[in-house]
């Protein structure tokens, strides 16, 4: 099956600064790769993704890059503000079964 | 703003107890996740259905575990006899089979076994 690892489990951030968690896949035939934000006690929830035929995709101060060769994606943040302290999944899918990595706990210090 | 919902969103019970919980999907879509976030080992996939059959359940302890879909309304997850090992939060998520791929989360039961 699909295997996802995440780092770091924890980063810490001055505000303003940017912030960037790496994710790898095993499975190459993965194509959907969405990431999650999860604020403390909440569910989570959707904040980009990318497939597989797109190499970078870009939402505001969010954006994330895949490199299908490598069988890596990455998620960064520019600008870090407070309200982006959270952990964040990024996953895998292949056949609409989703694998989470482990998460990173982002703390953006004012 | 459609969104997924469950109940209860707490449940604390004793070790031996049955525990239940509901989920009630998006209308419209026609897959349904079960998962497991604990802090040791993150966010674990428990269960799945697509049009209401059991896809893959191979992540569900099934001794005392079992998750079905009664209607496209509703999905369950039960455990008997329920244990402390199983506290955690349960998060079911719904999506379309060959849509766009994002499922959407509820906001999860948090469960605890004493």
């Amino acid at each position: 099956g699909e295997n996802v690892e995440q780092h770091p489990s924890t980063l810490s951030v001055q505000e303003g600064d940017s912030a960037v968690i790496k994710c790898t896949y095993s499975d190459s035939a993965s194509n959907y790769f969405p990431w999650y934000k999860q604020e403390l006690g909440k569910r989570p929830q959707l904040i980009i993704d990318i497939r597989s035929n797109v190499g970078e995709k870009k939402d505001q101060r969010i954006a994330v890059t895949l490199n299908k060769t490598a069988k890596h994606f990455s998620l960064h943040i520019t600008e870090t503000q407070p309200e982006d302290s959270a952990v964040y999944f990024c996953a895998a899918i292949r056949s609409n079964m989703l694998t989470f990595g482990g998460g990173t706990r982002l703390m953006v210090k004012p | 703003d459609a969104r997924v919902t469950q109940t209860p969103r707490h449940k604390v019970t004793e070790m031996g107890q049955e525990v239940t919980m509901r989920c009630q999907p998006i209308l419209g879509h026609n897959t349904v996740f079960w998962y497991r976030q604990t802090m040791m080992q993150g966010l674990e996939l428990l269960a799945y259905f697509r049009n209401r059959a059991p896809l893959d359940d191979s992540g569900m302890p099934k001794d005392r575990f079992s998750a079905e879909m009664p209607d496209a309304t509703l999905a369950t997850l039960k455990i008997q006899p329920s244990e402390p090992r199983d506290s955690a939060v349960y998060f079911c998520a719904s999506g379309l089979w060959g849509g766009l791929d994002e499922q959407y989360f509820g906001p999860g039961t948090r469960l605890t076994v004493t």
